[in-house]
């Protein structure tokens, strides 16, 4: 089993640009996240999949898109990337078994210039 | 008040010695709680979860939850080299179905030889 798997590990983007970021899982997960990562700020929840054919913004939706296309894809989408966006973007997945662990992918570090 | 409060550090122990991390919340309604480890440029892992008061053991950790104190600690006995990360303390306030955990800045923690 691969786990979660995000493309592409890095990214640069000019202003204006968009881009989709790719997840993936293996595990048959119900759940499925987008965080976000900067220095000092911990991971904060842009979008989450509670379940395939359900998305809900988390804490810092704007500026970015999602699509959870079946159980084990998620992708997240920057219509047009600012350089407010640059940051470490990982990927989980988790399933309500009573025990809430998720379980994340490499990442993919965004530079927006 | 953020919702999950941690010390940031660094924290530095001597090898052999016994690391002590906490973390705070908010919601007195929460359910789990969780330490996920991130080394320096990849993704979290979990270590320990614990969801009633008092302490759970893993080899070299224990968690610790004292929900009255709204309060939740992790300890590392014999600390190693190995065991220099940064470490998030995670906690699902249990007011959505979906699973949607809230995340700590996390504290760095530095083992010195």
């Amino acid at each position: 089993n691969a786990g979660v798997t995000q493309t592409p590990k890095f990214q640069v983007l000019k202003t204006g640009q968009s881009m989709t970021l790719q997840c993936a899982q293996d595990m048959n997960h119900n759940s499925m996240y987008w965080y976000r990562q900067d220095p000092g700020m911990g991971l904060r929840l842009i979008y989450y999949s509670a379940s395939e054919g359900t998305t809900d913004k988390g804490e810092v939706p704007n500026g970015y898109n999602v699509s959870r296309l079946n159980k084990r894809e998620f992708s997240l989408r920057l219509e047009s990337a600012a350089p407010s966006q640059t940051s470490v973007y990982f990927c989980a997945s988790s399933d309500y078994t009573g025990t809430d662990t998720q379980y994340f992918g490499p990442g993919t570090r965004l530079t927006v210039l | 008040q953020k919702e999950v409060e941690q010390n940031s550090g660094p924290l530095s122990v001597p090898e052999g010695a016994i690391a002590s991390l906490n973390c705070t919340y908010s919601d007195r309604g929460s359910q789990s709680f969780f330490w996920y480890r991130q080394y320096s440029g990849k993704s979290p892992e979990l270590i320990m979860s614990i969801y009633s008061n008092g302490d759970k053991e893993d080899g070299r950790f224990t968690a610790q939850l004292n929900k009255a104190s709204q309060y939740v600690s992790l300890l590392i006995r014999d600390s190693q080299p190995s065991d220099s990360a940064t470490y998030l303390c995670a906690v699902n306030p249990g007011y959505s179905s979906a699973s949607k955990i809230i995340f700590g800045s996390g504290t760095r923690l530095s083992i010195r030889p």
